[in-house]
């Protein structure tokens, strides 16, 4: 087993400002993902990456940069926060090249004032 | 268009009853996903299948590829139950496309 750690659990922050979210997982698993819930919606996939070094876009990565430090962490900047901008920001990970399920972290609400 | 959608969006059942919740597919089928997210907006996994039907509980979920559908079944719902049921499609190793949610409310 594993666990998957995302921090800060709850991030505030002014228009404008750059914000940086992060994830770390021990399963050893090779993908990590960043995704975005909107209150009452479905998971929009921001970055994933396959191994250490590795980013591939999703389909909502504009505003967004993310980095691959290592293998066990997978970081989000929200590059230039928007006003009453309100999000659960959800990392995840799976093993590599197979199909296997993912699992996924606590969460980061984040609010922008 | 979507490649997943999830019926119904919303549901209310009473303890004790059961129903089903199910994902279309409108592209290649690898493999699918259940979540149930609680009310703290944690994702828990209930079913990863590639095929034929798993079963937990009182959770079931089916995988048809030839129809391009998944479903879920809850029987003897319980007041724990209650939350946001999501399914994702799994169409290559790395992608996952998720459905917009079933809520559902459990009564007493």
């Amino acid at each position: 087993g594993g666990i998957i750690t995302q921090t800060p659990k709850f991030l505030i922050g002014q228009e404008g400002q750059k914000l940086t979210l992060k994830c770390q997982q021990n399963f050893n698993h090779d993908t990590m993902y960043w995704y975005r819930q909107d209150s009452g919606k479905g998971l929009r996939l921001i970055y994933y990456s396959i191994t250490e070094n590795d980013l591939q876009k999703g389909d909502l990565s504009e505003g967004y940069d993310a980095s691959r430090e290592k293998k066990s962490s997978f970081s989000l900047t929200v590059t230039s926060a928007q006003k009453n901008e309100m999000a659960v920001f959800l990392c995840a990970s799976k093993t590599g090249y197979n199909y296997a399920e993912q699992f996924f972290g606590p969460g980061t609400r984040l609010t922008v004032l | 268009g979507d490649q997943v959608e999830q019926s119904p969006s919303a549901l209310s059942l009473h303890e004790g009853t059961g129903s089903a919740l199910r994902c279309n597919f409108t592209t290649t089928m690898r493999a699918v996903q259940w979540f149930q997210q609680n009310s703290r907006g944690s994702l828990i996994n209930l079913f990863y299948l590639a095929s034929g039907t798993k079963e937990n509980g009182r959770l079931k979920s089916t995988f048809n590829s030839k129809e391009s559908y998944s479903t879920l079944h809850i029987r003897d719902a319980q007041l724990e139950d209650s939350g946001t049921y999501f399914c994702a499609l799994n169409t290559g190793y790395q992608n996952f496309y998720f459905g917009k949610g079933t809520s559902l409310t459990v009564i007493p």
